[in-house]
């Protein structure tokens, strides 16, 4: 079966220090591949999207992620973390096509940052 | 350029009460999406409008639920009658082509009691 899986429920990380979110699917083919992050009280917002291409994707807020095609991995980085960046993240995956586009998403990882 | 926009933002309603859920896409956008997640579960896929059409209903939980999207415009989720595993977050969702990703709206919090 398609699935997602975001291995880390909960991460807490230093104010300054380096955060990684690890996030592994299991399809057929590459799908399409999407971070988002909820911040308490929002919706989701998209913080970057590998198509094809180079597989070192960068996003908004400082936000990196790279595809690795050989261990179906689009793990999500962030080399200096702050303390706006609590949140949940969400990592998704598509097949876009003429006949629609749904998403699957992981689980979720809720990062806590302390000062 | 207005979000995608739903209301309200919460609902608190009992068991077996009707709840209806509004998303406005953004304008000119012909797709639109709903999505929800219940109590700390995965975020999962309800159904996809193109324009009014319902191209894609197969993640509708059962026929409790119905959603609406007359004159290809805004969108209606209703729920009939609401049971407690109803209790979630409700996203909407809109993009312009079926390719790219979707900008999704801040959700409504359904609380059934």
């Amino acid at each position: 079966a398609q699935s997602v899986t975001q291995p880390d429920i909960h991460i807490t990380v230093s104010e300054g220090a380096s955060l990684e979110l690890r996030c592994n699917y299991s399809y057929g083919a590459t799908p399409y591949l999407f971070w988002y992050v909820q911040s308490p009280g929002q919706g989701l917002q998209l913080l970057l999207k590998y198509f094809s291409g180079d597989t070192l994707v960068q996003g908004i807020k400082g936000f990196e992620a790279e595809f690795k095609r050989s261990q179906s991995s689009f793990n999500l980085r962030k080399p200096s973390v702050h303390w706006s960046d609590a949140a949940e993240y969400f990592c998704a995956v598509g097949f876009f096509k003429a006949a629609g586009n749904k998403l699957t998403f992981g689980g979720g990882t809720r990062v806590l940052v302390k000062p | 350029e207005a979000g995608v926009t739903q209301f309200p933002s919460h609902s608190v309603i009992e068991k077996g009460q009707t709840v209806t859920l509004r998303c406005d896409p953004i304008s000119g956008h012909d797709n639109l999406y709903w999505y929800r997640r219940v109590m700390g579960k995965e975020i999962k896929f309800l159904l996809h409008f193109v324009k009014e059409s319902k191209q894609d209903e197969s993640g509708m939980p059962n026929n409790r639920f119905l959603a609406e999207r007359t004159g290809g415009t805004y969108s209606t989720l209703k729920v009939q009658p609401a049971e407690l595993e109803d209790s979630g977050v409700y996203f909407c969702a809109s993009s312009l082509g079926t390719g790219r990703g979707y900008t999704f709206g801040s959700g409504t919090r359904l609380t059934v009691v």
